[in-house]
């Protein structure tokens, strides 16, 4: 059974923390990484992708992927309350072979002004 | 269009009733997905179209849950006899398949079945 794992939460950061979102799968094929945020009552929308070791960054926003220990993390630098909402960790299924992904139930951020 | 369009984005039916719904991908994503989300849940796979493959409908909950795709156009799910716990959104996104490409969500469509 694919699975990925996430801490529901919820996170509660103060404004300008760090927020450090955590993610671990159980497929060891996977090639490709997502993170999706979620507002309430909204779709989700791509916010990181990632597809090898070490550190991906776009703006406040940095993903770090390490495959030998199976686990996704998203970090938010300078947190703002307009951070809040809910992240979607996702994960390719059958290594690639197609575009399925997995996604984790979600890890809710709360960021306290 | 720019994004994956659903419509309409809100139902609400009685149950037993059949309803329809509508999901447009971006130009040039070959790749189609299904998703339904109950009220603060996670994502649930319903069905994947990928070209003129046969669908993997391996998530579909039940027989009376349908889904059908044209070509790299349009799709519909349909749900016959609704029941209450078929309340939820239902998700729509849309990808290429060349590389290992994201998934772009349309807005939903929130389904209430009284």
């Amino acid at each position: 059974q694919k699975e990925v794992e996430q801490n529901s939460g919820p996170l509660s950061v103060p404004e300008g923390a760090i927020a450090s979102l955590n993610c671990t799968y159980s497929d060891r094929g996977s090639q490709s990484f997502f993170w999706y945020r979620q507002y309430s009552g909204k779709s989700p929308e791509l916010i990181m992708s990632i597809y090898s070791n070490g550190d991906q960054e776009d703006g406040r926003f940095t993903a770090q992927l390490n495959k030998a220990s199976q686990y996704v993390s998203l970090l938010i630098r300078d947190s703002q309350p307009s951070d809040s909402a809910t992240y979607l960790c996702a994960v390719s299924w059958e290594g690639g072979a197609t575009n399925k992904l997995i996604f984790g139930t979600g890890t809710l951020l709360a960021v306290q002004p | 269009g720019a994004g994956v369009s659903q419509s309409p984005s809100n139902k609400v039916t009685e149950k037993g009733k059949d309803v329809e719904l509508r999901c447009d991908p971006i130009s040039g994503h070959t790749a189609l997905y299904w998703y339904r989300q109950r009220l603060g849940q996670g994502l649930e796979f319903l069905i994947y179209f990928q070209g003129n493959s046969a669908p993997d409908k391996s998530g579909l909950p039940s027989d009376r849950f349908s889904a059908e795709r044209t070509g790299e156009s349009v799709s519909t799910l349909t749900i016959q006899r609704t029941q209450q716990e078929d309340s939820a959104v239902y998700l729509c996104a849309s990808s290429r398949v060349l590389g290992y490409q994201p998934q772009h969500f349309g807005d939903g469509t929130r389904l209430s079945i009284l």
